[in-house]
This record gives structure tokens, C-alpha cells and sequence, in this order.
């Protein structure tokens, strides 16, 4: 089965501070990715990376980096965390391999900002 | 970008009807259509997909069909149990056409409830 999962399922920040969120997946997979998830809101594509060292923008990227050194390790960082960050952040990671599209998700941090 | 508007956002039925949910996609590049369950607490699970060049495609209960003309998709649920009451998204991806991967984008989601 394939597992990905995240540091941490609950953090609690303050304002300003910088914030690491670590994912890790155990299958090799070329492709992972970062959403935010928010009520009444949906899921929304933060950054992805399709290999080691590279990363794409996705939909939201303003206030967050990335950094992917090795390949089974995906981070997303907030610079200075806002309140306006606090929501849950989930973690995904795809093979390449043509044809085969599904992600697969971590459990999720909820992270809040006070 | 894509956009994926997805109705309606809470559905409540009795145990053992179907279920239908529905999305639309705007970017007529988009070929891949999955559907994800998310129980509380946990990540999203995909129950199906569908690629472009399929109509419609089942899996026991579950049936997922697609109108590339009209953008738009549904998931149909039927003799519903207990066990489907969750939070079901739909997504549209190019799905890594060009080599590279690339990012679902979801649509709302839908709170399913089964009444018993």
C-alpha cells in the first residue's frame, strides 16, 4: 500500500514565525504535491514538484515555498506565517508513469495561526 | 486556469437510494476526472476516475460518466449504505500531459448523508 504521511496532524503557530510542514511518501513516486483545504472552499493547488530540486507554482502559492532534496521528502514552508494560513494542509504524491494519474493523500496537518 | 464548479453542496437520502452528484470543467484540455472520498479525519481516497477517452465507467455501486461536449460529469451512487455518508470532491487534471505532472483542481465538495 502506498503511505503518505505528514509530521505533524495538529500545529499551532504565532504569527510571523516560520513553519515547516514535512511529508514523506514510501512508494517512489516521481510526483508530489501541496493543497490547502479549506470549509466551503474545497481543496486548492498550493505547489507541486515532478522531481528532485524542481517545483511548479499551482493556484495559491503567495505567502509559501517548497523545497524537495530528496525524493521521497516534500516541505512546505511558510516564510511568516499569517493568520489568514491557518486551514489544513494535505500532502499528495502521483507515479509519472503514462496513464497512471492518481494521487495519493497524507492524513493532513491542521495547522493554526495565532 | 481550470475551474470545476460541483453540485449540490450537501445531498441527504434515505438508505438504499442513489445518490447523483454533478460537475462542471471549464478547460477543454482537461482528460482526467477523478472523484475522491474524504471520511472525517482522514485525507481524500479516490473511489474512480475517468479519462477523456471513456462515456462511462462502473465499479460495483459506483458509476462515474462524462459529457466531453457539454464539460460535464457525474457520480452516481446507488442502493446507498451507512458507510457512504462522507465529503465527496470532484477533480480535473490535464493529467501530466507534456510529460511533466500536474495539479488536480477540485470542486467544493459534496456532504453526503445517508439517512437510515
Amino acid at each position: 500500500d502506498v503511505k503518505v504521511t505528514q509530521s505533524s496532524r495538529y500545529l499551532v503557530k504565532r504569527t510571523g514565525e516560520k513553519v515547516f510542514l514535512e511529508c514523506v511518501q514510501d512508494m517512489d513516486h516521481e510526483n508530489m504535491f501541496w493543497y490547502r483545504q479549506d470549509p466551503g472552499l474545497g481543496l486548492r493547488l498550493i505547489y507541486f514538484s515532478y522531481d528532485v530540486k524542481m517545483k511548479e507554482k499551482g493556484d495559491i502559492p503567495e505567502g509559501y515555498s517548497v523545497s524537495r532534496e530528496k525524493k521521497e521528502r516534500f516541505s512546505l514552508i511558510l516564510e511568516s506565517a499569517s493568520t489568514n494560513q491557518t486551514s489544513m494542509y494535505l500532502c499528495a504524491s502521483s507515479l509519472s508513469a503514462s496513464g497512471t494519474y492518481e494521487q495519493y493523500f497524507g492524513p493532513g496537518t491542521r495547522l493554526t495561526v495565532t | 486556469g481550470e475551474n470545476v464548479e460541483q453540485h449540490p453542496s450537501t445531498l441527504s437520502v434515505q438508505e438504499g437510494d442513489s445518490a447523483v452528484i454533478k460537475c462542471t470543467y471549464s478547460d477543454s484540455a482537461s482528460n482526467y476526472f477523478p472523484w475522491y472520498k474524504q471520511e472525517l479525519g482522514k485525507g481524500p481516497q479516490l473511489i474512480i476516475d475517468i479519462r477523456s477517452n471513456v462515456g462511462e465507467k462502473k465499479d460495483q455501486r459506483i458509476a462515474v460518466t462524462l459529457n466531453k461536449t457539454a464539460k460535464h460529469f457525474s457520480l452516481h451512487i446507488t442502493e446507498t449504505q451507512p458507510e457512504d455518508s462522507a465529503v465527496y470532491f470532484c477533480a480535473a487534471s490535464k493529467g501530466g500531459s507534456g510529460g511533466g505532472a500536474d495539479g488536480l483542481t477540485f470542486g467544493k465538495g459534496t456532504h453526503l448523508i445517508i439517512q437510515p
